[in-house]
Parts: structure tokens; sequence; C-alpha cells
């Protein structure tokens, strides 16, 4: 199985700033990466297919980036609503595996 | 709008069977692929089953295998989960989710509570 491991687990943020969320894989995944979004009490939305596509209704300030094992989700300039959970997962091989997750907190 | 309306959770005792269902709608959902996900209370997420449109591919996680069944009818725009022989590590909230290699939409998700 393909193991995601996400870094770092907790980040502590400012409003405003830029950060970089990491998630490397065990083994290739080319870049079948997917990124979800998941506040408390809500289901996980998806926020970056294919390490680096942007969803419709997503808000610009989120990009991805990397292919083959190592990936980043970047916020550009971020905000109070942001404070969620960010999981990675990957959807190259079977099982589908997701990372760990990173939360995001108000520093 | 795509809707993805999850029931039939509850409480369970150990070792018993429970059936959750996923009513689909604001899609054809004949042309989708199916996914049920689960989240242990305070944990992460875990993928637990795939199917394919027509049902011609259904994929399993080893946890689960032997145990649950996915299936679906397309008539009826609605997908399930069998579940038997339920165990403690088993009690989650089930989300279903369309698509095939990425989960573009979820629903709210069941809770499934297996204690006796």
């Amino acid at each position: 199985d393909v193991v995601l491991t996400q870094s770092p687990a907790t980040l502590s943020v400012t409003p405003g700033e830029r950060i970089s969320l990491s998630c490397r894989a065990s083994e290739s995944v080319d870049t079948y990466l997917h990124w979800y979004q998941q506040k408390p009490n809500e289901s996980p939305r998806l926020l970056i297919k294919y390490a680096s596509q942007s969803i419709s209704g997503i808000p610009s300030r989120f990009s991805g980036s990397g292919s083959g094992t190592d990936f980043t989700l970047s916020i550009n300039g971020v905000e109070l609503e942001d404070l969620s959970i960010y999981y990675c997962q990957q959807g190259n091989s079977l099982p589908f595996t997701f990372g760990s997750g990173t939360k995001l907190e108000i520093k | 709008e795509v809707q993805l309306v999850e029931s039939g959770g509850g409480l369970v005792q150990p070792g018993r069977s429970l059936k959750l269902s996923c009513l689909a709608s604001g899609f054809t959902f004949s042309n989708y692929g199916m996914n049920w996900i689960r989240q242990a209370p305070g944990k992460g997420l875990e993928w637990v089953a795939s199917i394919s449109s027509s049902s011609s591919y259904i994929y399993y996680a080893d946890t689960v295998k032997g145990r649950f069944t996915i299936s679906r009818d397309n008539a009826k725009n609605t997908l399930y989960l069998q579940m038997t022989s339920l165990r403690s590590e088993d009690t989650a909230l089930y989300y279903c989710a369309r698509s095939e290699s990425y989960f573009d939409y979820w629903g709210q998700g069941v809770m499934v509570t297996v204690s006796s």
C-alpha cells in the first residue's frame, strides 16, 4: 500500500501568511495526488486534483504542486476560514490511501 | 446541485449486520463510480470500498474484505454498503463519495457505532 506522510502534523499560522503543507508518498503516484479540506463537523471538500489542477469554487489562494513522491499544498494569504485539517490522498493505485492530515491553527 | 444523502446507520452489537444507503441526486448517477470512506471518531480518513459505474469493478480495503459488500442500483440512484460481522473498530462516520480517482462530492456521513 502507498503510505502518504504529511508534515507538519500541526501548523500555527498568522492570517495573511503564505504557507506550504507537505505530502510525501512511499512510492511514485505520478500526479494522482489530491488535496482535501475538512472543517470541524463538516464533510471533506476537494481542493486540488491531480496535484495541481484547480477546482471550481475553490479560492485562488489555494494551489498545488509536485509529482512522483513529493507534493505541496500552498495557501497564499491564509484567512481565518482556512483553519481546518488538510488531507492528501493518492488515487494512483488501490487501495486508495489518505495522509494523516495537517491541522492549521491560529498562532 | 449534486447531493449525496446517507442513511441506515445506528448502534449495533458486535457480530451483527447493518446496511447503509446513499441516495444520489443532481447528476447522472449511472455515469460515475462511487465509494464509501469512513472516519473513526477523532481520526483520519480511510477508504473502504469502490464500485464502478456499471458495477463491473469492485474493490475493498483489506480491513473490510469478506465482511462488507458494496453495491448499487442505478435505477434508484442509490449506493449501498452491506456490513456483516461488525467489530468495534468499524465504529466510524461513513461517507459516500463520487468519482474514481479523486472524490469530488461527499455526503454528510452516517454514524455507525458497534458496541455491546
